[in-house]
């Protein structure tokens, strides 16, 4: 079976451009998860998703942030207008239940120039 | 501070040593406890997860969790260059244990 599939891998791209990253979670799971990973703050939950609804979007930095699942196979995380602070890896996960098992893409590694 | 701790290291040890790796957390809600190993430039993979306290064994790796002091360790016996990686601890409250915090990581070094 495939396992989580994120694109585009990489992306640099200018402040103030818009960035669209997008994700394929494992076929049956029913959890979805975007972190952001950097250095300094190591990996950081984003947003979940428990059968394509928003469970928690807590760790969604600002409004220029926002993801969507509108089925159960595919997902995008959109910043916009992005900012140099965005720079960083971010990872897409899903998970068949509730557990903490989750299951990491690639990633992708954004930098804002 | 961070809800989960790690030493960042590099924590160096030699071929075929215990390589011991430590993690403390301020959330006493956490009821559940994950491993993750990073390879440099690869996501995140489960290694192991632990929710009583004690100890709990899976091949050369033993995960360690004790509530009362709020501390979680992973041991690997006769630790391997494979070995050498990035260790992410990570702690989920019951009930939402998808909901993971995350350590930095401890970087292991494992030398021949």
């Amino acid at each position: 079976d495939a396992g989580v599939i994120q694109s585009p891998r990489h992306e640099v791209t200018e402040m103030g451009q818009e960035v669209t990253l997008r994700c394929k979670p494992i076929s049956g799971h029913d959890y979805l998860f975007w972190y952001r990973q950097t250095m300094m703050r190591g990996l950081e939950l984003l947003i979940y998703f428990n059968n394509n609804v928003p469970i928690d979007d807590s760790g969604m930095p600002e409004d220029r942030f926002s993801a969507k699942m509108p089925n159960a196979s595919f997902s995008t995380l959109k910043i916009q207008p992005s900012e140099p602070r965005d720079s960083a890896v971010y990872f897409c996960a899903s998970s068949l239940m509730p557990t903490g098992e989750l299951f990491f893409g690639e990633g992708s590694r954004l930098t804002v120039l | 501070q961070k809800e989960v701790e790690q030493n960042s290291g590099p924590l160096s040890v030699p071929e075929g040593a215990i390589a011991s790796l430590n993690c403390t957390y301020s959330d006493r809600g956490s009821q559940s406890f994950f491993w993750y190993r990073q390879y440099s430039g690869k996501s995140p993979e489960l290694i192991m997860f632990i929710y009583s306290n004690g100890d709990k064994e899976d091949g050369r790796f033993t995960a360690q969790l004790n509530k009362a002091s709020q501390y979680v360790s992973l041991l690997i016996r006769d630790s391997q260059p494979s070995d050498s990686a990035t260790y992410l601890c990570a702690g989920g409250h019951t009930g939402t244990a998808s909901k993971l915090t995350f350590g930095t990581g401890t970087r292991l070094q494992v030398t021949l």
